[in-house]
């Protein structure tokens, strides 16, 4: 089942915060973040595993909430790099391997 | 290091043809998922194989198929195309299953 992903779309000057939801019904045993640039293939940003773990690259950074099967990417102070299309990947863990993408979230970041 | 390679990288077919996509892999990894993109949408997951098994499978009809061979390259078939087919197909590697996935640049399927 395909996580929800909030919001839809966010725009930001540089400099600025920005946090992106994510969502699901069942529960996850993984969460992936990927950014995807316009006619680019999408690159791996962080993986978190239950246990509320959150991590960072520079200044993006994630959380898993195991409990409520939720996870937040955190944009800080936003640089002009960050703009493209977030999405979160979630993986339930049961037998077999399948990895579900959310709708994404496009991130502009103006000067 | 290579990254992952798709080929073709832009395809037109016409509408009950079909055609086949490959993937390889970055050295080292065993494990390839392919993906379908539309406009505007995320991935949607289509395949995983890991060591030439098939570990994974998406809501796709069986015109869908696929294969990893001994040196972990991959082969994505589709059978009788449909308008509705045309999309970017994605590929990504890891090393086993639930691991980063690495995306290759895709292949641009438009069918007529």
């Amino acid at each position: 089942q395909q996580p929800v992903q909030s919001p839809q779309a966010v725009i930001l000057r540089e400099g600025e915060d920005a946090v992106i939801n994510c969502s699901s019904s069942k529960a996850l045993y993984s969460v992936h973040w990927y950014r995807q640039k316009h006619g680019e293939a999408p690159v791996f940003l962080m993986i978190l595993l239950k246990g509320g773990e959150q991590k960072g690259h520079d200044k993006i950074s994630a959380s898993f909430n195991e409990k409520k099967q939720q996870s937040s990417l955190y944009l800080t102070a936003s640089q002009l790099s960050y703009s493209g299309t977030y999405f979160c990947g979630t993986d339930e863990g049961i037998g077999d391997y399948k990895l579900s993408f959310g709708a994404g979230t496009t991130v502009t970041v103006r000067a | 290091d290579a990254g992952v390679t798709q080929s073709p990288t832009h395809l037109i077919k016409t509408r009950g043809q079909h055609v086949t996509l490959r993937c390889s892999p970055i050295s080292g990894h065993k494990s390839v998922s392919w993906y379908q993109q539309v406009l505007g949408q995320g991935p949607q997951f289509i395949f995983q194989y890991y060591e030439k098994e098939e570990r994974g499978r998406g809501n796709f009809p069986d015109r869908f198929s696929a294969r990893q061979f001994p040196n972990y390259s991959s082969e994505l078939n589709v059978n009788a195309l449909l308008l509705g087919d045309s999309a970017l197909y994605l590929c990504a590697s890891s090393l086993t299953g639930n691991q980063p996935q690495h995306f290759g640049d895709g292949t641009r399927l438009s069918i007529l």
